[in-house]
């Protein structure tokens, strides 16, 4: 079966300007979370998405937003571009959010470099 | 709070040998917990899965330990490889409600010939 993946690999924007990363997760899989990167630190989490709807949101400010789509993509937007939004962004989803036994399947990332 | 507390936070082995990485965690309730194996710029791939029951569980050279009464995990590595060199991370599964993962910072391997 195929992973999931995202898109694009790499992307490069100037400050102030807008990025749009996306999803698609494993085929039957409805869960969608977005996490964070940064160049040596931890995961930190971003979004996680259920069945069309934001279930949860990690410590971020408004400019980072997503949506899911009804064939359970995703997409994370981040406005107003800041330096320190340069990251790996990764994509991970699982087969529904009712068990916490579901495997997180992780995506390769999309590198995303501020200028 | 819920937190997840890797050790060492990097760790440099020569091929072959062995070595163990540590989690503490303070997620309540438990519901299962996980390793994960990061490459440079890759998304993180699952080693293994331990619920309460577990205290241990292979896959190849990787053996996971679970002490649910101390908060303990471990993943121990045996006769290490140039392979092995990657970030692994330990992420815990709190249950009840959403099963948001909480994940630790990672331990930093680094394997020399």
């Amino acid at each position: 079966e195929a992973g999931v993946t995202q898109s694009p690999t790499h992307l490069i924007k100037t400050r102030g300007q807008q990025a749009t990363l996306r999803c698609s997760p494993i085929s039957g899989h409805t869960s969608v979370y977005w996490y964070q990167q940064a160049l040596g630190l931890g995961l930190q989490f971003l979004l996680w998405y259920d069945e069309g709807e934001e279930r949860n949101r990690g410590n971020f400010p408004p400019r980072f937003s997503g949506r899911q789509f009804p064939n359970y993509s995703s997409e994370l937007n981040v406005n107003a571009l800041e330096l320190e939004d340069s990251a790996l962004y990764l994509c991970a989803s699982s087969r529904d959010s009712n068990s916490g036994a579901n495997v997180l399947t992780f995506g390769a990332g999309s590198r995303l470099t501020v200028l | 709070k819920n937190q997840v507390e890797q050790s060492p936070q990097s760790l440099i082995i020569l091929e072959g040998k062995n070595c163990t990485l540590q989690c503490n965690y303070t997620v309540s309730p438990f519901s299962n917990l996980r390793w994960y194996k990061q490459d440079t710029g890759r998304g993180p791939v699952s080693l293994t899965i331990m619920t309460f029951s577990e205290n241990t569980k292979s896959n190849g050279r990787y053996t996971a330990t679970l002490d649910a009464d101390t908060k303990q995990s471990s993943l121990h590595i045996t006769a290490s490889q140039l392979s092995d060199s990657a970030s692994y991370i330990c992420v815990v599964i709190r249950s009840g409600g959403s099963y948001i993962p909480t994940f630790g910072r990672g331990t930093s391997l680094i394997v020399h010939p």
